[in-house]
């Protein structure tokens, strides 16, 4: 049974594509986020939401939009995708006060 | 902006050794620290969750201190094994956990 499950595992598209990456969770976690892993390796926030409300929306492009149907999903949609849009994406999940992150297994997406 | 410093970038050790790496962050506006494991191909997978000065956490062979009031954490291992080669990243925050860049562990037979 996976906890934070992403899919597709990997995603090749063309520059300008429109194209989404699904996360659930099974866990009942309260708050859902999206993290991208840059060049550097560094994972960097992008969206954290709250029993389906966004709660933080780090300067991202606004091509990439999130939507929550439920608690348990969180995807991610990206619109006129770009080169610079290659990297791997995680989601994840926590309980709310402060609970360690659950990862899923990440998407990497390259853009040719 | 909030920023997690971590170092060393990276660390060989043999078998056997005992090594620690910190993690240091903003000391203003602390809400929590989170260590987590990260082994090649996989997710990061959480270690530790720390939120009051002087914490002090132990999994195993793995322990983490916390000082908040001066911004740091140290996670240690004790008696390295090969299969505890991994990155270890620390991230800092609330709803919106910083992550550093992490220290890469070699431990070698």
């Amino acid at each position: 049974d996976t906890a934070v499950s992403q899919t597709p595992k990997y995603l090749v598209t063309q520059m300008g594509n429109d194209k989404s990456i699904k996360c659930e969770q099974n866990l009942g976690h309260d708050t859902m986020y999206w993290y991208k892993q840059d060049s550097k390796k560094f994972l960097k926030i992008m969206f954290s939401y709250n029993n389906k409300e966004l709660i933080i929306n780090e300067t991202v492009p606004n091509r990439f939009s999130p939507k929550s149907p439920d608690k348990a999903h969180l995807n991610l949609h990206i619109n006129s995708l770009e080169l610079g849009d290659s990297a791997v994406y995680f989601c994840a999940s926590s309980q709310t006060d402060n609970y360690g992150y659950t990862f899923g297994s990440g998407t990497r997406l390259t853009v040719v | 902006i909030l920023n997690v410093e971590q170092s060393p970038q990276s660390l060989h050790v043999q078998e056997g050794d005992s090594t620690n790496f910190t993690c240091s962050f903003p000391s203003s506006n602390f809400y929590a620290l989170h260590w987590y494991r990260w082994e090649t191909a996989k997710s990061p997978e959480a270690l530790f969750v720390m939120t009051l000065n002087g914490d002090e956490k132990k999994k195993g062979r793995i322990s983490a201190t916390l000082n908040t009031k001066e911004g740091y954490s140290y996670l240690y291992i004790k008696g390295s094994q090969p299969e505890d080669s991994a990155t270890y990243l620390c991230a800092f925050g609330g709803n919106d956990m910083r992550f550093g860049a992490g220290t890469r562990l070699t431990v070698k037979p």
